[in-house]
């Protein structure tokens, strides 16, 4: 039963501190996409990745995020410095263009706290 | 800019009633729209995909419709049950991008 991974799927945090999330896209996917969910704003993308290279990150704080992907198995998104705001569920997602469309299917999520 | 609405944002039902949830968007050229299922704490699970060349497709229970022209889809639910109760999002993949915008989802409970 192939599914997205990601760890650690709880993180809490003091202020001023880095955060790594990994996500593990399903085998054969080439598209990965990060996003980010609280109750305030919903969900919102932050960067996708399309074969391993960063297609669109404006979603994404660039003082303090990054998105990376260091190889088809791993993608990364780090905080640096964390800030209480970046309180939120961090989800990834994969997918690949099929015969039936392009669809998406998400990891249980990263729930981060920075206090 | 896409944008993309739910109405409602809640709905209470009673059991065994049918029932529409509502996606709207303000963009026809869309390649695709995808339908989620997020129970509380959980991540996103699909239920129905909608290429733009479709009109609806069924899955169990669930048949979800599109109306491209028009920026509309609806989710169907038959016989509605207490295990429904979740919160159900829509999606859109804007043409020419791989990536999908969210509507803000409407929170489903189904009374028993």
């Amino acid at each position: 039963d192939a599914r997205v991974t990601q760890t650690p799927r709880h993180k809490v945090t003091e202020m001023g501190q880095e955060v790594t999330m990994r996500c593990q896209p399903i085998l054969g996917h080439n598209t990965v996409f990060w996003y980010r969910q609280t109750m305030m704003q919903g969900l919102e993308l932050l960067a996708y990745f399309r074969n391993r290279a960063p297609l669109d990150d404006s979603g994404m704080p660039k003082d303090r995020f990054s998105a990376e992907m260091p190889d088809a198995t791993l993608a990364t998104l780090k905080i640096q410095p964390s800030e209480p705001r970046d309180s939120a569920v961090y989800f990834c997602a994969s997918g690949r263009i099929t015969g039936g469309g392009f669809e998406q299917y998400f990891g249980p999520g990263t729930r981060l706290t920075v206090t | 800019k896409q944008e993309v609405t739910q109405i409602p944002a809640a709905l209470s039902v009673p059991e065994g009633e049918n029932l529409v949830l509502n996606c709207s968007f303000t963009d026809s050229a869309i390649y695709n729209l995808q339908w989620f299922r997020q129970d509380p704490g959980k991540g996103l699970t699909s239920l129905l995909l909608i290429q733009s060349s479709q009109r609806e497709q069924t899955s169990g229970r669930l048949n979800a419709s599109l109306d491209k022209s028009s920026g509309r889809s609806t989710l169907y639910i038959a016989a509605s049950q207490p295990g429904d109760s979740a919160t159900y999002l829509c999606a859109v993949n804007p043409s020419g991008t791989y990536k999908y915008i969210f509507g803000t989802g409407t929170r489903l409970k189904v009374l028993a």
